[in-house]
């Protein structure tokens, strides 16, 4: 079955970094989402990192994936109190030609200046 | 370019009363999505259309609940006959195929006295 857990809490100080993990179940997934909420907002897709990849790097961003325990992170640089929001990870399977999204339950990054 | 455009951005009504939600997804995407988001249950798939058909409407709470996709640039979920435990946020969200990434609307906030 499909489930995405994440730790709820993350608490870092200003110009820190942040780490925020995440873990999957399906083996079969093809993508790795990670999505930003911010107050009164829709998620909004932050990165994401296709199954047959290790690392991605964007910016601030790195996803690191390791498929065989099943974990995703998100490290964000230099943070900022702009990064506070939830961050959502999701994995996506394909099936049957169709697909959809699991969503963890969301981490809340809290940036102290 | 627009987004994901959803009505009402906030709606407060009696138990008992029927409420229609609206979503307009993104020109293009075959994919639409409904989510329910609440604290204590945080983010759950409703049900999603491919191409304007329901997939999967496992995650509809109950009878209560129903979705339509008439054409592929409208969508509603209705409630009827609403109660408070219905209230929460409610997202659409739409993507190019459903195990792409996906594209959220600012949500329609439902409070149910």
């Amino acid at each position: 079955g499909e489930d995405v857990e994440q730790s709820l809490f993350l608490s870092v100080r200003e110009g820190d970094s942040s780490v925020i993990n995440c873990t999957y179940t399906d083996s079969s997934s093809t993508y790795l989402y990670w999505y930003k909420q911010e107050p009164g907002a829709g998620l909004q897709l932050l990165t994401y990192i296709f199954s047959n990849m290790d690392m991605k790097q964007d910016q601030r961003l790195t996803v690191l994936l390791n498929k065989k325990d099943k974990h995703l992170s998100l490290r964000i640089a230099d943070t900022q109190t702009g990064d506070s929001a939830i961050y959502f990870c999701a994995e996506s399977i394909l099936f049957d030609n169709a697909g959809k999204s699991t969503f963890g339950d969301g981490t809340t990054l809290t940036v102290k200046p | 370019d627009a987004g994901v455009i959803q009505s009402p951005r906030h709606e407060v009504t009696e138990m008992g009363q029927e409420v229609t939600l609206r979503c307009k997804p993104i020109s293009g995407h075959n994919s639409l999505f409904w989510y329910r988001q609440t604290m204590m249950r945080g983010l759950e798939l409703l049900i999603y259309f491919n191409n304007n058909v329901p997939i999967d409407d496992s995650g509809m709470p109950e009878d209560r609940f129903s979705a339509k996709m008439p054409n592929a640039s409208f969508s509603t979920l209705k409630i009827q006959p609403s109660e408070p435990r219905d209230s929460a946020v409610y997202f659409c969200a739409s993507s190019t195929n459903s195990n792409q990434p996906q594209h959220f609307g600012d949500g329609t906030r439902l409070s149910i006295l």
